[in-house]
């Protein structure tokens, strides 16, 4: 079965540089959530989308941004990079938005950034 | 706000030992709660998920029962193997406060031979 595809897999940035990670839900879901988790933590949730519409917003620094584009797939645009941000970035996808209670979400494989 | 607090690791355990590894949550709503696993240098694969009181979830050889008088979903599994080696994260969601998922600290697990 189709899964969740990140990319790149792995990224290597520069202090002040921008980033863009990609997401593509799998097929027929229309809901993505975007993921950070740092080394040795837990992920924390930093935005969703639902139908192409931010739905819930968490803690997602002002630096960065995301969408969701027609086919569903999502990008997190990242810039003014800080050696904070280096983590592992997940993205999620699932069926309904807000709404969907109890559809579980499936996790892509995740981005490794590493701002040096 | 809603927040997960499971037991702090690592666990080890021998091979075909008994596991439980504790979870407790508080939430503003009525939440959905899930067990997700994570082996080494892989993302999140969702291991089991309860949605209302007593409802208990497995996959595997895991289980975890929804304890709403106790805001417990502790995760058990009878007989352990080298393979079940990964961190292990407690999870809900609330549909009072968006779809989102909140974790645990999660909890590495070692099984040795």
């Amino acid at each position: 079965a189709a899964g969740v595809i990140q990319s790149p897999r792995h990224l290597i940035k520069e202090k002040r540089e921008t980033a863009t990670l990609k997401c593509y839900p799998i097929p027929r879901h229309d809901t993505v959530y975007w993921y950070q988790q740092g080394p040795g933590q837990d992920p924390q949730f930093l935005i969703s989308f639902y139908e192409k519409m931010q739905s819930d917003k968490g803690s997602i620094p002002d630096r960065f941004s995301a969408q969701q584009f027609s086919d569903y797939h999502s990008e997190l645009n990242m810039s003014s990079l800080e050696l904070g941000d280096s983590a592992l970035y997940f993205c999620a996808s699932s069926l309904g938005g807000r709404l969907a209670g109890t559809h579980e979400q499936y996790f892509g494989p995740g981005t490794r950034l590493t701002v040096t | 706000g809603n927040s997960v607090t499971q037991m702090e690791g690592p666990v080890t355990l021998s091979e075909e030992a008994f596991l439980t590894i504790n979870c407790t949550y508080t939430a503003t709503g009525y939440p959905s709660l899930f067990w997700y696993v994570q082996y080494p240098g892989e993302g999140l694969q969702l291991l089991l998920k309860a949605t209302k009181a007593d409802d208990k979830g497995s996959n595997k050889g895991f289980e975890a029962t929804y304890r709403k008088e106790t805001t417990s979903f502790h995760l058990e599994k009878g007989s352990v193997q080298v393979s079940d080696s990964a961190v292990y994260f407690c999870a809900l969601t609330d549909n009072n406060a968006g779809n989102m998922l909140t974790f645990g600290g999660g909890t590495r697990l070692m099984v040795k031979p």
